[in-house]
């Protein structure tokens, strides 16, 4: 049974540093793996997707990374903002699964 | 990347009662899904939704509690039934693209007493 699983489950930095979130996963049959964010209250806003066959997507101030023969992605966010504040959420599709998610809070 | 609308966007409901839950999308799309978030926990898949079939049910969703709707190719009910405080969830839904990437409504907030 897959499991997904997102480490640590809350970080508090200050403004400005670069941070890393990251996902692992039990089974690396996977089509793809996407980053999310998720304000309080609202739904989920697509980061990036890396499918199966990728190593990292880039937008932006943030790079995905996925090593599927470890089973670990990472979100790297550079120059952290206050606006980055937020739950990341990681998910896996072949069988949609969501990690538990990572409670980011930006200090200004 | 699709765009999706959800109504009602919160309600607050007595037991007993049940709540139709609509997502509509701006484009055609083939795989439907619909996810129980609750309070301060992920998202859980309830059940997948395709035009023309019934809808397929994870593990711990029944089609008594959760019956689901989808009569065209970008349009979904979900109907939450015989309500309970436990029921108290936000309810998105959401739909594949071609790489099986997924975008996401607003979600539901359902409030429970």
């Amino acid at each position: 049974k897959q499991e997904v699983t997102q480490i640590p489950a809350a970080l508090s930095v200050p403004e400005g540093e670069n941070l890393v979130l990251n996902c692992s996963f039990t089974d690396s049959a996977i089509y793809n793996l996407q980053w999310f964010r998720q304000d309080p209250g609202k739904g989920l806003t697509s980061l990036l997707l890396i499918q199966s066959s990728q190593r990292e997507q880039t937008s932006g101030r943030l790079n995905a990374s996925l090593d599927k023969s470890s089973g670990r992605s990472t979100l790297y966010i550079a120059a952290s903002q206050p606006g980055d504040s937020a739950t990341y959420l990681c998910a896996l599709t072949s069988k949609i699964i969501f990690g538990s998610g990572t409670r980011l809070s930006i200090r200004p | 990347s699709a765009v999706i609308s959800q109504k009602p966007s919160r309600d607050i409901c007595q037991r007993g009662t049940s709540l139709t839950i609509q997502c509509q999308v701006d484009s055609q799309v083939t795989m439907m899904f619909w996810y129980r978030q609750q309070p301060g926990q992920s998202l859980t898949l309830i059940a997948t939704a395709n035009q023309g079939s019934e809808a397929t049910y994870e593990s711990g969703f029944v089609i008594d509690k959760f019956p689901i709707s989808r009569p065209n190719l970008t349009f979904s009910t979900l109907t939450v039934s015989n309500m309970s405080p436990e029921d108290s969830s936000i309810y998105l839904c959401s739909v594949a693209g071609t790489l099986y990437e997924q975008y996401f409504g607003p979600g539901t907030r359902l409030t429970v007493t």
